[in-house]
Protein backbone atom coordinates (compact mmCIF):
# COMPACT_ATOMS: atom_id res chain seq x y z
CA UNK A 1 0.00 0.00 0.00
CA UNK A 2 1.44 3.56 -1.07
CA UNK A 3 1.71 6.25 1.18
CA UNK A 4 0.21 8.51 -1.31
CA UNK A 5 -2.98 7.95 -2.10
CA UNK A 6 -4.99 9.51 -5.06
CA UNK A 7 -8.82 9.49 -5.81
CA UNK A 8 -10.17 9.05 -7.84
CA UNK A 9 -8.28 6.24 -10.04
CA UNK A 10 -9.91 7.01 -13.35
CA UNK A 11 -11.97 9.99 -14.15
CA UNK A 12 -14.48 10.47 -17.89
CA UNK A 13 -15.51 14.13 -18.10
CA UNK A 14 -16.56 16.28 -21.05
CA UNK A 15 -15.28 19.36 -21.92
CA UNK A 16 -17.77 21.60 -19.72
CA UNK A 17 -17.75 19.27 -16.53
CA UNK A 18 -15.79 20.66 -13.43
CA UNK A 19 -14.32 17.92 -11.14
CA UNK A 20 -11.37 17.87 -8.44
CA UNK A 21 -8.71 15.26 -8.28
CA UNK A 22 -8.02 14.35 -4.51
CA UNK A 23 -4.51 13.15 -3.10
CA UNK A 24 -3.73 12.62 0.75
CA UNK A 25 -0.65 11.56 1.64
CA UNK A 26 0.29 9.57 5.48
CA UNK A 27 4.11 10.11 5.46
CA UNK A 28 4.30 13.08 7.35
CA UNK A 29 6.00 14.86 4.23
CA UNK A 30 5.15 18.92 3.56
CA UNK A 31 5.81 19.15 0.31
CA UNK A 32 3.55 17.76 -2.59
CA UNK A 33 3.60 18.04 -6.19
CA UNK A 34 1.20 17.26 -8.82
CA UNK A 35 2.76 15.78 -12.13
CA UNK A 36 1.05 15.04 -15.40
CA UNK A 37 2.02 12.09 -17.78
CA UNK A 38 1.39 11.78 -20.88
CA UNK A 39 2.34 8.94 -23.69
CA UNK A 40 5.77 8.67 -24.55
CA UNK A 41 6.54 12.31 -22.80
CA UNK A 42 8.68 12.74 -19.56
CA UNK A 43 6.64 13.66 -16.39
CA UNK A 44 5.70 17.54 -16.45
CA UNK A 45 6.14 18.90 -12.90
CA UNK A 46 2.54 21.23 -12.83
CA UNK A 47 2.79 22.38 -9.19
CA UNK A 48 4.32 22.62 -5.80
CA UNK A 49 3.67 23.34 -2.55
CA UNK A 50 5.51 23.46 0.16
CA UNK A 51 4.10 23.30 4.09
CA UNK A 52 1.57 24.46 2.13
CA UNK A 53 2.47 27.54 0.39
CA UNK A 54 2.76 27.03 -3.57
CA UNK A 55 6.28 27.39 -4.31
CA UNK A 56 6.13 26.61 -8.07
CA UNK A 57 3.62 26.95 -10.77
CA UNK A 58 5.30 25.63 -14.07
CA UNK A 59 3.14 27.97 -16.61
CA UNK A 60 0.29 25.84 -16.07
CA UNK A 61 -3.02 26.80 -17.75
CA UNK A 62 -5.48 28.15 -15.31
CA UNK A 63 -8.21 25.42 -16.78
CA UNK A 64 -6.03 23.80 -13.78
CA UNK A 65 -6.29 25.01 -10.43
CA UNK A 66 -4.66 23.86 -6.87
CA UNK A 67 -5.53 23.68 -3.31
CA UNK A 68 -3.55 22.53 -0.56
CA UNK A 69 -5.40 22.82 2.34
CA UNK A 70 -2.81 20.91 4.53
CA UNK A 71 0.15 19.44 4.21
CA UNK A 72 -1.72 16.13 3.62
CA UNK A 73 -3.97 17.16 1.18
CA UNK A 74 -3.78 18.61 -2.09
CA UNK A 75 -6.35 19.00 -4.52
CA UNK A 76 -6.67 19.18 -8.46
CA UNK A 77 -9.65 21.43 -9.61
CA UNK A 78 -10.31 20.98 -13.60
CA UNK A 79 -12.71 23.22 -15.10
CA UNK A 80 -13.29 23.11 -19.33
CA UNK A 81 -10.37 21.12 -20.25
CA UNK A 82 -9.52 20.18 -23.59
CA UNK A 83 -9.33 16.25 -25.30
CA UNK A 84 -5.24 17.33 -25.31
CA UNK A 85 -5.56 17.26 -21.23
CA UNK A 86 -6.04 13.17 -20.95
CA UNK A 87 -3.10 11.94 -19.26
CA UNK A 88 -2.23 10.59 -15.81
CA UNK A 89 -2.10 12.61 -12.76
CA UNK A 90 0.19 12.12 -10.36
CA UNK A 91 0.71 13.01 -7.17
CA UNK A 92 3.85 13.04 -4.83
CA UNK A 93 5.37 13.85 -1.80
CA UNK A 94 8.75 14.51 0.05
CA UNK A 95 10.02 15.57 3.08
CA UNK A 96 10.79 19.62 2.32
CA UNK A 97 11.20 19.69 -1.16
CA UNK A 98 13.99 17.16 -0.88
CA UNK A 99 15.32 15.15 -3.80
CA UNK A 100 13.70 11.63 -2.96
CA UNK A 101 9.64 11.83 -3.78
CA UNK A 102 7.00 9.35 -3.65
CA UNK A 103 4.20 9.23 -5.74
CA UNK A 104 0.75 7.92 -5.56
CA UNK A 105 -1.17 5.52 -7.52
CA UNK A 106 -2.01 8.13 -10.51
CA UNK A 107 -5.36 9.39 -11.70
CA UNK A 108 -6.33 8.44 -15.23
CA UNK A 109 -7.97 11.23 -17.13
CA UNK A 110 -9.81 11.29 -20.08
CA UNK A 111 -11.46 14.23 -21.07
CA UNK A 112 -14.08 13.78 -24.27
CA UNK B 1 19.42 19.54 -25.59
CA UNK B 2 16.93 17.87 -23.31
CA UNK B 3 18.41 18.21 -19.89
CA UNK B 4 17.69 13.63 -19.43
CA UNK B 5 18.04 11.80 -22.30
CA UNK B 6 16.42 7.98 -21.78
CA UNK B 7 16.10 5.58 -24.19
CA UNK B 8 12.56 4.65 -24.28
CA UNK B 9 13.00 1.23 -26.10
CA UNK B 10 11.24 -0.97 -26.00
CA UNK B 11 13.62 -3.21 -24.92
CA UNK B 12 13.04 -7.27 -24.91
CA UNK B 13 15.59 -9.91 -23.26
CA UNK B 14 14.97 -13.26 -22.13
CA UNK B 15 14.53 -14.53 -18.14
CA UNK B 16 18.04 -14.44 -16.41
CA UNK B 17 19.80 -12.08 -18.68
CA UNK B 18 21.51 -9.28 -17.32
CA UNK B 19 19.42 -5.92 -18.41
CA UNK B 20 21.56 -2.16 -18.70
CA UNK B 21 19.27 0.42 -18.50
CA UNK B 22 21.35 4.40 -19.13
CA UNK B 23 20.29 7.58 -18.66
CA UNK B 24 22.65 10.26 -20.08
CA UNK B 25 22.42 13.96 -19.46
CA UNK B 26 23.74 17.37 -19.77
CA UNK B 27 23.71 19.52 -16.44
CA UNK B 28 26.66 19.29 -14.63
CA UNK B 29 25.17 20.66 -11.32
CA UNK B 30 22.79 17.15 -10.68
CA UNK B 31 24.38 15.80 -7.58
CA UNK B 32 20.80 13.23 -6.61
CA UNK B 33 20.08 10.19 -8.76
CA UNK B 34 17.27 8.07 -8.86
CA UNK B 35 15.79 5.09 -10.60
CA UNK B 36 11.68 4.77 -10.77
CA UNK B 37 10.04 1.81 -11.93
CA UNK B 38 6.28 2.32 -13.28
CA UNK B 39 4.24 -0.72 -13.93
CA UNK B 40 1.45 -0.26 -16.00
CA UNK B 41 -1.57 1.79 -15.13
CA UNK B 42 0.30 2.74 -11.50
CA UNK B 43 2.43 5.24 -10.10
CA UNK B 44 5.81 5.56 -10.41
CA UNK B 45 8.24 3.18 -7.35
CA UNK B 46 11.25 4.65 -6.31
CA UNK B 47 13.85 1.70 -6.88
CA UNK B 48 17.12 3.61 -6.36
CA UNK B 49 18.81 6.41 -5.02
CA UNK B 50 22.33 7.48 -4.97
CA UNK B 51 24.18 10.67 -4.36
CA UNK B 52 26.93 12.26 -6.42
CA UNK B 53 29.34 9.47 -8.36
CA UNK B 54 29.62 5.61 -7.85
CA UNK B 55 28.04 2.12 -7.39
CA UNK B 56 25.12 1.10 -4.96
CA UNK B 57 23.71 -2.19 -4.97
CA UNK B 58 20.13 -3.40 -3.71
CA UNK B 59 19.69 -6.74 -3.86
CA UNK B 60 19.62 -7.53 -8.18
CA UNK B 61 19.93 -3.80 -8.70
CA UNK B 62 22.79 -2.04 -9.10
CA UNK B 63 22.79 1.48 -9.96
CA UNK B 64 26.10 2.92 -11.28
CA UNK B 65 26.43 7.38 -11.38
CA UNK B 66 29.44 8.32 -13.83
CA UNK B 67 29.17 12.62 -13.45
CA UNK B 68 32.34 12.57 -15.44
CA UNK B 69 30.63 11.54 -18.61
CA UNK B 70 27.20 12.40 -17.12
CA UNK B 71 25.94 8.86 -17.70
CA UNK B 72 23.86 6.85 -15.31
CA UNK B 73 23.00 3.47 -15.21
CA UNK B 74 21.12 0.07 -13.98
CA UNK B 75 21.50 -3.21 -14.42
CA UNK B 76 19.04 -5.83 -13.24
CA UNK B 77 20.45 -9.43 -12.74
CA UNK B 78 19.01 -12.53 -13.02
CA UNK B 79 16.26 -10.63 -14.42
CA UNK B 80 12.30 -11.63 -14.11
CA UNK B 81 9.20 -11.41 -15.95
CA UNK B 82 7.70 -9.42 -12.67
CA UNK B 83 10.73 -7.13 -14.17
CA UNK B 84 9.18 -5.91 -16.55
CA UNK B 85 8.34 -2.37 -16.17
CA UNK B 86 9.03 1.38 -17.32
CA UNK B 87 11.58 2.10 -15.62
CA UNK B 88 12.32 5.96 -15.37
CA UNK B 89 15.23 7.64 -14.62
CA UNK B 90 15.63 11.15 -12.57
CA UNK B 91 18.06 13.34 -11.28
CA UNK B 92 18.15 16.85 -9.30
CA UNK B 93 20.06 19.72 -8.32
CA UNK B 94 19.57 22.02 -5.53
CA UNK B 95 18.78 25.85 -7.23
CA UNK B 96 17.49 28.25 -5.24
CA UNK B 97 15.46 27.35 -1.96
CA UNK B 98 14.68 23.57 -3.24
CA UNK B 99 15.63 21.04 -5.73
CA UNK B 100 14.38 20.46 -9.10
CA UNK B 101 13.87 16.67 -10.17
CA UNK B 102 14.16 15.90 -13.63
CA UNK B 103 12.94 13.13 -15.39
CA UNK B 104 13.82 10.75 -18.54
CA UNK B 105 11.34 10.05 -20.83
CA UNK B 106 11.30 6.31 -19.34
CA UNK B 107 12.90 2.74 -20.84
CA UNK B 108 10.27 0.38 -21.56
CA UNK B 109 11.42 -3.33 -20.69
CA UNK B 110 9.91 -6.46 -21.30
CA UNK B 111 11.63 -10.04 -19.55
CA UNK B 112 10.10 -12.92 -21.11
CA UNK B 113 9.84 -16.93 -19.72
Amino acid sequence: ETGVTQTPRHLVMGMTNKKSLKCEQHLGHNAMYWYKQSAKKPLELMFVYNFKEQTENNSVPSRFSPECPNSSHLFLHLHTLQPEDSALYLCASSQDKESTIYFGEGSWLTVV
Amino acid sequence: QKEVEQDPGPLSVPEGAIVSLNCTYSNSAFQYFMWYRQYSRKGPELLMYTYSSGNKEDGRFTAQVDKSSKYISLFIRDSQPSDSATYLCAMSAFINSGYALNFGKGTSLLVTP
